[in-house]
């Protein structure tokens, strides 16, 4: 499976500020997949990255408040900004790869707003 | 839409026992992907097990396999001989087996192991 690394593993901001995660991928992928962790739930996806494309966007979330870039194959960013403390989360980045395009994951980002 | 639906909260086992986590979904489609992540503490999702949805044969992960029911759409994961690097949270997504945006995971709200001695 793919090696998965995201920057930085967890921060502590001030609201109002934004922050942007970096996802990298060690090979070459399609799809690339942002999900939010909410405190003591389940994952909910954010959005979903294809490279040369804009994101696509879930229900409830929106370009201006989290923008996505996809420079590359291997490569994109999540930008959560004018964070409130309601954004503090863990921010997952995932690849699709292999058999039936299984998703792979990330360490994530803990992202705590105050 | 898909939904994913675990029904226990936290469940407990003693090492080397067995035990089996729940997971049951809704979704018109007839073809698709099963799968159950594991969360421990430093919150790395760590793929478990998939099942295809058109193999009748149930998925088996050394101590890991599933009890497939497509009919009734269950799909339990049951954990054999239980160590204590099992405790963790377990999330059962749903996979459509169309590309592109629709490829997302759905997940269930997961369900807390604890292993005990």
């Amino acid at each position: 499976s793919a090696v998965i690394s995201q920057k930085p593993s967890r921060d502590i901001c001030q609201r109002g500020t934004s922050l942007t995660i970096q996802c990298q991928v060690d090979s070459q992928v399609t799809m690339m997949f942002w999900y939010r962790q909410q405190p003591g739930q389940s994952l909910t996806l954010i959005a979903t990255a294809n490279q040369g494309s804009e994101a696509t966007y879930e229900s409830g979330f929106v370009i201006d408040k989290f923008p996505i870039s996809r420079p590359n194959l291997t490569f994109s960013t999540l930008t959560v900004s004018n964070m409130s403390p309601e954004d503090s989360s863990i921010y997952l980045c995932s690849v699709g790869q292999g058999v039936q395009e299984t998703q792979y994951f990330g360490p994530g980002t803990r992202l705590l707003v105050l | 839409a898909q939904t994913v639906t675990q029904s226990q909260p936290e469940m407990s086992v003693q090492e080397a026992e067995t035990v089996t986590l729940s997971c049951t979904y809704d979704t018109s489609e007839s073809d698709y992907y099963l799968f159950w992540y594991k969360q421990p503490p430093s919150r790395q999702m760590i793929l478990v097990i998939r099942q295809e949805a058109y193999k009748q044969q149930n998925a088996t992960e050394n101590r890991f396999s599933v009890n497939f029911q497509k009919a009734a759409k269950s799909f339990s994961l049951k954990i054999s001989d239980s160590q204590l690097g099992d405790a963790a949270m377990y999330f059962c997504a749903y996979r459509s087996p169309r590309g592109g945006t629709a490829s997302k995971l759905t997940f269930g709200t997961g369900t807390r192991l604890q292993v005990t001695l």
